[in-house]
């Protein structure tokens, strides 16, 4: 069966420290793959999602990057942490457009 | 533009009752319509899809769906509230013909009373 692990839980970061955050999927090959953030346990807004290696979509500009170094790996990364980037982050993988997205455990950022 | 709007910021059911979690969407083709469960700290959970077909949807934990093309509706249901049902329920929609992801709503607060 297909399983999704996002790490670390929970993260605690100053202001302008870099962020990496990872996201795995193993039971299932070329998935599509997406990042979350979710403020205040409400609304979901999505940042990234992949196609493909290498192939990343950016739905809002801001101070976050991602990346798919492989198959089943998506990274979401940050050179200099904002303040406004607290929030619970999720990844979520599909193995197509019309299937439901299943999502990871999620990582909680406090940024100080 | 695709959207689905979630009317309820919270509703409260006693245990035993009915729930209903209402859902409606604006999209410019065929709708793809998702319900979501998540509890505290926790990810998303899938509990149905509405792709094609029965407009009446079964799905996990005993959770139903009717999609209603001419209300642009897509509530959730359950015939017995259980307290293990309180969460926050999401209705998310296929963004647009083709897209790959997925636009929630802000979501609603089930809380089921003793």
């Amino acid at each position: 069966s297909q399983t999704i692990h996002q790490w670390p839980a929970t993260l605690v970061q100053p202001v302008g420290s870099p962020l990496s955050l990872e996201c795995t999927v193993e039971g299932t090959s070329n998935p599509n793959l997406y990042w979350y953030r979710q403020a205040a346990g409400r609304g979901l807004q999505l940042l990234f999602y992949s196609v493909g290696i290498g192939q990343i979509s950016s739905e809002v500009p801001q101070n976050l990057s991602a990346s798919r170094p492989q198959d089943r790996q998506f990274i979401l990364s940050s050179k200099k942490l904002l303040l406004s980037d607290s929030g619970f982050y999720l990844c979520a993988w599909s193995t197509g457009r019309n299937q439901p997205q299943h999502f990871g455990d999620g990582t909680r950022l406090s940024i100080l | 533009a695709q959207s689905v709007a979630q009317p309820e910021d919270q509703v409260n059911v006693a245990e035993g009752n009915p729930l209903t979690v209402k859902c409606t969407y604006s999209v410019s083709g065929n709708p793809y319509l998702f319900w979501y469960v998540q509890y505290p700290n926790r990810g998303l959970q899938f509990l149905l899809k509405y792709i094609t077909g029965d407009n009446l949807v079964k799905g996990s934990y005993g959770f139903e769906a009717e999609f209603n093309k001419s209300q642009t509706s897509f509530h959730l249901k359950k015939p017995s509230a259980l307290v293990s049902d309180s969460a926050l329920y999401f209705c998310a929609v296929r963004e647009y013909a083709g897209a790959n992801n997925l636009f929630f709503g802000t979501g609603t607060r089930l809380t089921v009373i003793p």
